[in-house]
């Protein structure tokens, strides 16, 4: 696609509960990353992939935290149980390829999420 | 690892006037990128400006451009002939420029806590 897209584009759900958020890089972007936006805070990497390399998961803040990416494209996050803490937006980024650090990031516009 | 430093959360400025966000980091790397992102209301990260370190000339797009210190490791951007679409947060952010998969950098960015822009009809 032209940019990359994510859904929802927000999420309400109780504590708890069971979200998905999904991410559709740009075609041909092989590289792959999930950040989290706190309230009043910067980016804070979660997990990225590259081709079919296995994920760099070191930034994951908890074993509630998963992700994968299906075909090296379709991305998916999932946090389970959720808690009031992960209230946050939720960034995805692709780029061309992880190999330089000339190759830029494009966000999508990202997922809010709220946990009652 | 590194660290990026943005020490002013707001800044307000007069519109057509010129703004300058500071930004400091913290590296032992030779070699790296960094960049300045604009996030307006809409959540869209989008990237203003790239400096290469190992160019020492300052990186220039359009009203923006870069004061790049490297010794000083300061990387402020100034806005010129400021608009107010140019109200947004403002983050700053470093990269390895060299992407390994032995357990060293991965190519992720690194950013600061960001600067709030406001922009004064």
């Amino acid at each position: 696609g032209a940019g990359v897209s994510q859904s929802p584009s927000n999420k309400v759900t109780e504590k708890g509960k069971d979200v998905e958020l999904r991410c559709d890089p740009i075609s041909g972007h092989t590289a792959l990353y999930w950040y989290r936006q706190s309230l009043g805070q910067g980016l804070e990497f979660l997990i990225y992939f590259q081709g079919n390399s296995a994920p760099d998961k070191s930034g994951l803040p908890s074993d509630r935290f998963s992700a994968e990416r299906t075909g090296g494209s379709v991305s998916t996050l999932t946090i389970q149980r959720t808690q009031q803490e992960d209230s946050a937006v939720y960034l995805c980024a692709s780029s061309r390829g992880a190999s330089s650090g000339a190759n830029v990031l494009t966000f999508g516009a990202g997922s809010r999420l709220t946990v009652l | 690892a590194q660290t990026v430093t943005q020490s002013q959360p707001e800044m307000s400025v007069q519109e057509a006037e010129t703004v300058t966000l500071s930004c400091t980091y913290d590296t032992s790397e030779s070699d790296y990128y960094l960049f300045w992102y604009k996030q307006p209301p809409s959540r869209q990260m989008i990237l203003v400006i790239r400096q290469e370190a190992y160019k020492q000339q300052n990186a220039t797009e359009n009203r923006f451009s870069v004061n790049f210190q490297k010794a000083a490791k300061s990387f402020s951007l100034k806005i010129s002939d400021s608009q107010l679409g140019d109200a947004a947060m403002y983050f700053c952010a470093y990269r390895s420029a060299y992407v390994r998969w032995d357990g060293g950098s991965q190519g992720n960015l690194i950013f600061g806590k960001g600067t709030k822009l406001s922009v004064k009809p």
